[in-house]
């Protein structure tokens, strides 16, 4: 059974970057047919896609937050990690890490963690 | 950028059958891109629920079923339980966009 934990501050100021790792465990990160997923949630909304990386590294981002995302992955550590630039009080949400499979679908999910934007 | 359009509500009596829908566009499911399903419990993570327009992963009841015809999508709810209360979120590949969800759908069992 595959799992993910998110970690990182759950308080970031505005105009700094917002730093999340996820580890995984029970699969091997380094394995093929899987994308390494960022997912996000604000306060009573939809999911929305911040984007995800394959094992080889390559990263492909949503269009509406490409300028300030950064996913990177450390098979070596089986974690993968989220850097978003620039936070203001929209980026307030729950970060979920997860993983999708190469037909599109996420099928483990972390069990998300709060990241607040505040001063 | 786009999304895919679900219904904010709906409800039903326990044992009802209910259905979700799920609008895209010719970028995504009219483009053949399959379409599958979340349910969101209160508090926790969303969990998959259908797959690949109409399969379910082991566990999920027989209950839960999918359809996908043309730009749409339908998620639909037989023999209707309390415990079936939740948010459900349909998503799809997009070329340009990648993932795309649904705006979720909030179940009420009435």
């Amino acid at each position: 059974q595959v799992q993910l934990q998110e970690s990182g501050p759950g308080l970031v100021k505005p105009s700094e970057t917002l730093s999340l790792t996820c580890s995984v465990s029970g699969d091997s990160i380094s394995r093929g047919f899987f994308y390494w997923s960022w997912i996000r949630q604000s306060p009573g909304k939809a999911l929305e896609f911040i984007g995800y990386i394959y094992n080889s590294g390559t990263p492909y981002y949503s269009p509406s937050l490409k300028s300030r995302v950064s996913i990177s992955i450390d098979t070596s550590k089986m974690q993968f990690s989220l850097k978003l630039k620039s936070v203001t009080a929209a980026d307030t949400a729950v970060y979920y890490c997860a993983r999708t499979t190469t037909r599109n679908y996420v099928d483990f999910w972390g069990q998300g963690t709060l990241v607040t934007v505040s001063s | 950028q786009s999304g895919l359009t679900q219904p904010p509500s709906v409800s039903g009596a326990p044992g009802q059958r209910v259905t979700i829908s799920c609008t895209g566009s010719s970028s995504d499911i009219g483009a053949g891109y399959d379409v599958h399903w979340y349910q969101q419990l209160p508090g926790a993570a969303p969990q998959l629920l259908i797959y690949g327009n109409n399969n379910r992963p082991s566990g999920v009841p027989d209950r839960f079923s999918g359809s996908q015809s043309g730009t749409s999508a339908s998620l639909a709810i037989t023999g209707l339980q309390a415990e079936d209360e939740a948010d459900y979120y349909c998503q799809s590949y997009d070329t340009s966009l990648y993932v795309v969800f649904g705006g979720g759908t909030k179940l009420t069992v009435l």
